[in-house]
């Protein structure tokens, strides 16, 4: 079964250094997502992605967020200058339709950075 | 702004028992509603979706419902397994693509 791979699975950085989460999303998807989850807290929306651009972005990904698609299976989350309070779970996900045409949004298993 | 209620934060129960999640939204206006799984340290795995149209959807064990003009959906899990442990979270959409989580339910079944 397909399905959206993330790497690393952990990763660890100084303060003000810059990270790159990496996604394979499923193939056939067109809408690409990146969500975060503090510990002990919610699952919060960070930006969605669609035709190569962002269709919508949360207050939370600000100028020290940006997200590509460098390739045809790629998406990427990059984090400029990091802070201790980015430390969280990041998921990427993925669906085929925009979830507002009621179609399942797929998580992968999240990559864990811890910022020193 | 949309905010998502889930009761209760946590529940224990004996293996073989059915029981009721719960999760309530403030703004009716939604597509859809999705519940999820997370296992300890791990991703979410989508469970069931339920169209904003739409008043129940069943997987296996599990029956989810939807009253939107109320703002609640429940997920029901039959005669729940040890296997069923984890973090119940339900998410909606509301006027775009983006899910609005719950803090969840963690959920322990013992043997």
């Amino acid at each position: 079964e397909p399905e959206v791979t993330q790497t690393p699975s952990h990763q660890v950085t100084q303060m003000g250094q810059e990270v790159i989460l990496r996604c394979v999303p499923i193939s056939n998807h067109l809408y690409f997502y990146w969500y975060r989850q503090i510990l002990g807290q919610k699952v919060e929306f960070l930006v969605s992605f669609y035709n190569n651009e962002i269709s919508e972005k949360s207050e939370i990904f600000d100028d020290q967020f940006s997200v590509e698609r460098p390739d045809g299976s790629n998406f990427t989350l990059k984090i400029r200058s990091t802070k201790l309070e980015d430390s969280a779970m990041y998921f990427c996900a993925s669906s085929v339709l925009l979830a507002g045409a009621q179609e399942t949004q797929y998580f992968g298993p999240g990559t864990r950075l811890l910022v020193l | 702004k949309q905010e998502v209620t889930q009761i209760p934060a946590a529940l224990s129960v004996p293996e073989g028992e059915n029981l009721v999640l719960n999760c309530s939204f403030t703004d009716s206006a939604i597509y859809n509603l999705q519940w999820f799984r997370q296992d300890p340290g791990k991703g979410l795995t989508s469970l069931l979706l339920i169209q904003s149209s739409q008043r129940e959807q069943t997987s296996g064990r599990l029956n989810a419902s939807l009253d939107k003009s109320s703002g609640r959906s429940t997920l029901y899990i039959a005669a729940s397994q040890p296997g069923d442990s984890a973090t119940y979270l339900c998410a909606v959409t509301h006027n775009t693509d983006k899910l609005i989580f719950g803090t969840g339910t963690r959920l322990q079944v013992f043997p």
